[in-house]
């Protein structure tokens, strides 16, 4: 069974650009999610989706950030213009998305630097 | 609302020697309860979870957990390290947000294993 994949896994821009990041869940997982992992940090939630449906966007900052999972099976993170402060590895995780699945599942994660 | 607290954010200790990581957390519902670990560059990767039942919890790598429900705390130990587990240890207690599963992850602790 092939893993959570993200791309790309390094990205190196200056402030006030934009990027994006891309993820391709487990097949058949229904929960997609998108952390923001700070150095030091544990992992944060920014956006959680339901198939092709957002359930959590609570802690996404939304003047710069947006998410979509158009299908409900891949999805797209843009950052637009980014901070300094957003410079942290983004990490893409999935799960089955039944009520008894608590279990996620992480890609590599892609490591954002900006400058 | 859940909460988790890793209560070291670095613990050296020497080759075969044992350790315990340590991890509190706070929920007014029941909870499931995980261990994950994240090597250098990488995602991250399920050690062992609690879910009901027994409450010792065996996860893979040698490592185990108790969950201790008066104390609210499910420490992570192993009784002899190699230097292979050097890695980001990270708790994280279940959720719930629009009505699907999340997961609220600590801080994170930082093994260093040392010859």
């Amino acid at each position: 069974e092939a893993g959570v994949a993200q791309s790309p896994r390094y990205k190196i821009i200056e402030k006030r650009q934009s990027v994006a990041f891309w993820c391709n869940p487990i097949s058949g997982h229904a929960t997609l999610y998108w952390y923001q992992q700070i150095l030091g940090q544990g992992p944060k939630l920014l956006i959680q989706f339901q198939n092709n449906g957002v359930v959590d966007d609570s802690q996404l900052p939304k003047d710069r950030f947006s998410a979509e999972r158009l299908k409900g099976v891949d999805s797209t993170l843009k950052i637009q213009p980014a901070k300094l402060e957003d410079s942290a590895v983004y990490l893409c995780a999935s799960s089955p998305g039944t009520a008894s699945s608590y279990e996620q599942y992480f890609g590599p994660g892609t490591r954002l630097t900006v400058t | 609302a859940q909460s988790v607290t890793q209560l070291d954010s670095q613990v050296p200790v020497f080759e075969e020697a044992p350790v315990e990581l340590r991890c509190n957390y706070s929920s007014s519902v029941s909870v499931y309860l995980f261990w994950y670990v994240q090597y250098p560059n990488q995602g991250l990767q399920l050690l062992l979870k609690y879910l009901s039942g027994s409450t010792l919890v065996k996860g893979i790598n040698g490592f185990e957990a108790e969950f201790n429900k008066s104390q609210t705390s499910f420490h992570l130990r192993k009784p002899s390290v190699h230097i292979s587990d050097t890695a980001e240890y990270f708790c994280a207690v279940s959720g719930r947000s629009g009505g699907y599963n999340k997961l609220i992850f600590g801080a994170g602790t930082r093994l260093a294993v040392h010859p």
